[in-house]
């Protein structure tokens, strides 16, 4: 079975942190994303990676970078915390070189900033 | 740009009625089309996938679609819903262009009353 872990189900940071959320997949994924989820308005694209080193900016990557140094692992950065942030994350991963291949999600962090 | 409309945000459905959870998209190609699943405080699973082919698509938990070409639509629907079927359900797509993104809906919240 595929299995993508998040570092933590929930987190609680002050404005102005600088906050990381890690994720990890096991089954040599090349394609990995960055999603946030919020009440009404679904899943949003934050950012995406499709080899190591490489990234690309989803539909609101603005307050978010990322990083991805090793093929299993990829983080995502908030470089200064805003209450605007306090969202649910959730990362994906996929194989690459086909359209066919369906996103495995992680189990989400819930993210609170104050 | 590829969009999937939702139009129904919450569906109460009596246990062991049937139950049907509208999906549109537009786009300028051809897609690929999706329903996750994401039961409480956890992550999204695949239900089913449209890729090519027969126009009605089986999935797991007894869950199906019709891809519906003519009217840009993509409804699940279960002839039978049990109370773990509650859950928050998303319709997305991709397009056919080698894009590795996908665009979710704003979900639906389906609720099984018993």
């Amino acid at each position: 079975d595929v299995k993508v872990t998040q570092s933590s189900r929930y987190l609680v940071k002050r404005t102005g942190e600088k906050v990381f959320l890690e994720c990890v997949q096991d089954m040599d994924h090349e394609n990995m994303f960055w999603y946030r989820q919020d009440p009404g308005l679904g899943l949003r694209l934050i950012y995406f990676s499709y080899d190591v080193k490489m990234k690309e900016k989803g539909d609101i990557p603005e307050g978010y970078s990322v990083s991805r140094e090793k093929k299993e692992r990829f983080s995502l950065i908030l470089e200064s915390a805003s209450t605007n942030q306090t969202s649910m994350y959730l990362c994906a991963s996929a194989r690459g070189a086909s359209l066919y291949n369906e996103q495995f999600f992680g189990p989400g962090t819930r993210l609170t900033v104050l | 740009a590829q969009s999937v409309t939702q139009l129904d945000s919450q569906v109460p459905v009596f246990e062991e009625a049937p139950v049907e959870l509208r999906c549109n998209y537009s786009s300028s190609v051809s897609v690929y089309l999706f329903w996750y699943v994401q039961y409480p405080n956890q992550g999204l699973q695949l239900l089913l996938k449209y890729l090519s082919g027969s126009t009605l698509v089986k999935g797991i938990n007894g869950f199906e679609a019709e891809f519906n070409k003519s009217q840009t639509s993509f409804h699940l629907r279960k002839p039978s819903v049990h109370i773990s079927d509650t859950a928050e359900y998303f319709c997305a797509v991709k397009d056919g262009r080698g894009n590795e993104k996908l665009t979710f809906g704003t979900g639906t919240r389906l609720t099984i009353i018993p």
